[in-house]
């Protein structure tokens, strides 16, 4: 079974720019979740999707948004990039509540 | 509100010794789920084990074994005879799940154990 691809892998961006991150989760896996990572802060948990709908929200400021297909394939987005945002950006897909995560790669996003 | 706190940023050992990561939640809810992963240098995270709050039988694979002991809200994991190919952040996670609105998944990450093992 192929795993979580995530792409691009790497991203560089000027503030105020936006972005977009793709997610392709394991095949029959309907959770999507994102999260941010940063050495300051540790994972923090962005939101997840299940069957196209967005079940929960971390607290991120509204520039960062999500969206999930029927083929359960994710986007990210994040708009008015901030110096801040650079970070890893982890998608993770499971079965659903209480089932283990699957993390892909991750694309490591730089704003200058 | 649910909590994981791994008190220990960086350990490091010699090859050969055993070790001992701790992992300590806080949840409200009775049924949850506890996980660990490992985070390798290459950056991406591997599944190693997952409990439910029902569930707290220890669990052996391997060199790994891991400790759930609901009394004191702990979830250790020992790696035993380390070896360098171990040297990667662990995170310890929480998972409560909320059932209002068709479901959802809260998934809470500890800031994780760096363990460095020395040849």
């Amino acid at each position: 079974k192929a795993g979580v691809t995530q792409t691009p892998r790497y991203l560089i961006k000027t503030r105020g720019q936006q972005v977009t991150l793709s997610c392709s989760p394991i095949s029959g896996h309907r959770s999507v979740s994102w999260y941010q990572q940063t050495p300051g802060q540790g994972l923090q948990f962005l939101f997840e999707y299940f069957s196209e709908t967005q079940r929960n929200k971390g607290n991120f400021p509204g520039r960062f948004s999500g969206r999930q297909f029927s083929n359960s394939r994710s986007e990210m987005n994040v708009s008015t990039l901030e110096l801040g945002d650079s970070a890893l950006y982890l998608c993770a897909s499971s079965l659903g509540v209480g089932n283990e995560q699957f993390f892909g790669p991750g694309t490591r996003l730089t704003v200058l | 509100a649910q909590k994981v706190t791994q008190a220990q940023t960086e350990i490091s050992v010699v090859e050969k010794e055993d070790v001992t990561l701790d992992c300590v939640y806080e949840t409200r809810d009775t049924t949850y789920y506890l996980f660990w992963y490992k985070q390798p240098p290459s950056g991406e995270l591997v599944f190693l084990i997952r409990r439910n709050s029902f569930d707290e039988q220890n669990e052996i694979s391997g060199r790994y074994s891991w400790n759930f002991q609901k009394s004191t809200s702990s979830f250790n994991f020992t790696i035993t005879a380390s070896q360098v190919v171990d040297s990667a952040v662990y995170f310890c996670a929480l998972s409560e799940a909320g059932f209002g609105s068709g479901g959802y998944q809260k998934v809470t990450f500890g800031t994780g154990t760096k363990l460095q093992v020395i040849p």
